[in-house]
């Protein structure tokens, strides 16, 4: 079974903090993903990384960076904590495949506080 | 810039009800398509997916879908509903790029 581990499930900051979130992915897979999931606007994506040193922005990237130094583990900070940045941010994962088809696999989730 | 639209945003239905939730994207492209299913406090997770060939494809526990290309839509059914399928459901296509664009999402409540 894939499995996307993120390091924390709860986290509280403090507003202007450097924040952390960690994922680490086990089957070898080429893409990885942030997406933060807020009621009502469904998953939106911050960053996403198609190879190691590689990212990309999504649709939300402002206030946010990433970190892809090693193919399993895919990083997201957040610069300077704010708290509309208070949401559930989640990792997935999928390998890349020319005709499209892979699914995505997602850790548990973080629910970030930021007070 | 693709968008995935998911119609009804909370569904509220008696135990063996039919559901059907309504999923529609707006690129006219080869597109992949896939049902995502949420149960409280588990993570996301693979309900069904569409690439190629019969257009009706089933999924786990119950689910179907079905894609309609001349309509852009993929929507989720499932005959009968159970308590257990209480969850938050997600439509998502993954066009030409890497990466995945999701629906808001549809909250199912089944009242037993």
């Amino acid at each position: 079974d894939v499995k996307v581990t993120q390091s924390s499930r709860y986290l509280v900051k403090r507003t202007g903090e450097k924040v952390f979130l960690e994922c680490v992915q086990d089957m070898d897979h080429e893409n990885m993903f942030w997406y933060r999931q807020d009621p009502g606007l469904g998953l939106r994506l911050i960053y996403f990384s198609y190879d190691v040193k590689m990212k990309e922005k999504g649709d939300i990237p402002e206030g946010y960076s990433v970190s892809r130094e090693k193919k399993e583990r895919f990083s997201l900070i957040l610069e300077s904590a704010s708290t509309n940045q208070t949401s559930m941010y989640l990792c997935a994962s999928r390998y890349l495949r020319a005709d499209r088809a892979s699914e995505a696999f997602f850790g548990q989730g973080t629910r970030l506080t930021v007070v | 810039a693709q968008s995935v639209s998911q119609h009804n945003h909370h569904v509220i239905l008696s135990e063996a009800a039919s559901l059907e939730l309504g999923c529609n994207y707006s690129y006219g492209g080869t597109v992949n398509l896939f049902w995502y299913v949420q149960y409280p406090g588990q993570h996301l997770q693979l309900l069904l997916k569409y690439f190629s060939g019969d257009p009706l494809v089933k999924g786990i526990k119950g689910f179907e879908a079905e894609f309609i290309k001349s309509k852009f839509s993929f929507n989720l059914r499932k005959p009968s509903v159970q308590w257990s399928d209480t969850a938050e459901y997600f439509c998502a296509v993954n066009d030409d790029g890497s990466k995945s664009t999701f629906g808001d999402g549809t909250t199912l409540t089944v009242k037993p």
